[in-house]
């Protein structure tokens, strides 16, 4: 079965202080591991997708990466505005359920001015 | 921009009554997908569809039907509504690819109350 562990469960920072957030996976073969940011009552707001171990994405102040059992979202210099759930999840290579996601628990960060 | 809609961002329904959850998307999108999301519990995906009038199930379906009569909507159905389902509900769909999987894109959720 297909798992995803995320932690820390929640992360406070300052603005300004650079943390990183950790999601561990367990698949039978990866075919994406994807990254969204979810505000208090609204949807998930998809991040990334990085799809083989040592590959790297960016967008602003946050990076993205991947080995062959987590990935970390690097959060550099961060602002209030960055606070919001961070929610990790994977596809597995195969299977019946196309193009199903098995989604973690979650980050809930909280940037503090 | 990938456009998700559902139809009622807050819901309050009573026990017992059937209720119907709609979301349509903008971007000629194969696949779509409801989960519901509960502290605690995460995302669990109740039901997904990769093609008008086709369906699977996901992981918590008892209790849960699903209709896809067009390619841009994909209902949810509660046929006798319970406590036990007041959830928020979030509808996504994805373009198929290549691969036949892509990024899933999300709606605003339905914040649904059974009382």
């Amino acid at each position: 079965e297909d798992q995803v562990t995320q932690s820390p469960e929640a992360l406070r920072l300052q603005e300004g202080e650079s943390s990183s957030l950790n999601c561990s996976y367990t698949v039978s073969g990866l075919r994406g591991l994807f990254w969204y940011r979810q505000d208090p009552g609204k949807g998930p707001e998809f991040l990334f997708t990085l799809y083989s171990a040592g590959e790297e994405k960016e967008k602003e102040r946050l990076k993205a990466t991947l080995t062959k059992k987590e990935s970390f979202l690097h959060i550099t210099a961060p602002k209030p505005e960055d606070s919001a759930t961070y929610l990790c999840a994977v596809q597995a290579l195969g299977g019946t359920s196309y193009g199903k996601l098995t989604f973690g628990q979650g980050t809930i960060l909280t940037v503090h001015p | 921009d990938v456009k998700v809609t559902q139809s009622s961002r807050y819901l309050v329904k009573r026990t017992g009554e059937k209720v119907f959850l709609e979301c349509v998307q903008d971007m000629d999108h194969e696949n779509m997908f409801w989960y519901r999301q509960d502290p605690g519990l995460g995302l669990r995906l109740i039901y997904f569809s990769y093609d008008v009038k086709m369906k699977e199930k996901g992981d918590i379906p008892e209790g849960y039907s699903v209709s896809r009569e067009k390619k841009e909507r994909f209902s949810l159905i509660l046929e006798s509504a319970s406590t036990n389902q007041t959830s928020m509900y979030l509808c996504a769909s994805s373009f198929a690819g290549l691969m036949g999987y892509n990024e899933q894109f999300f709606g605003p959720g339905t914040r649904l109350t059974v009382l």
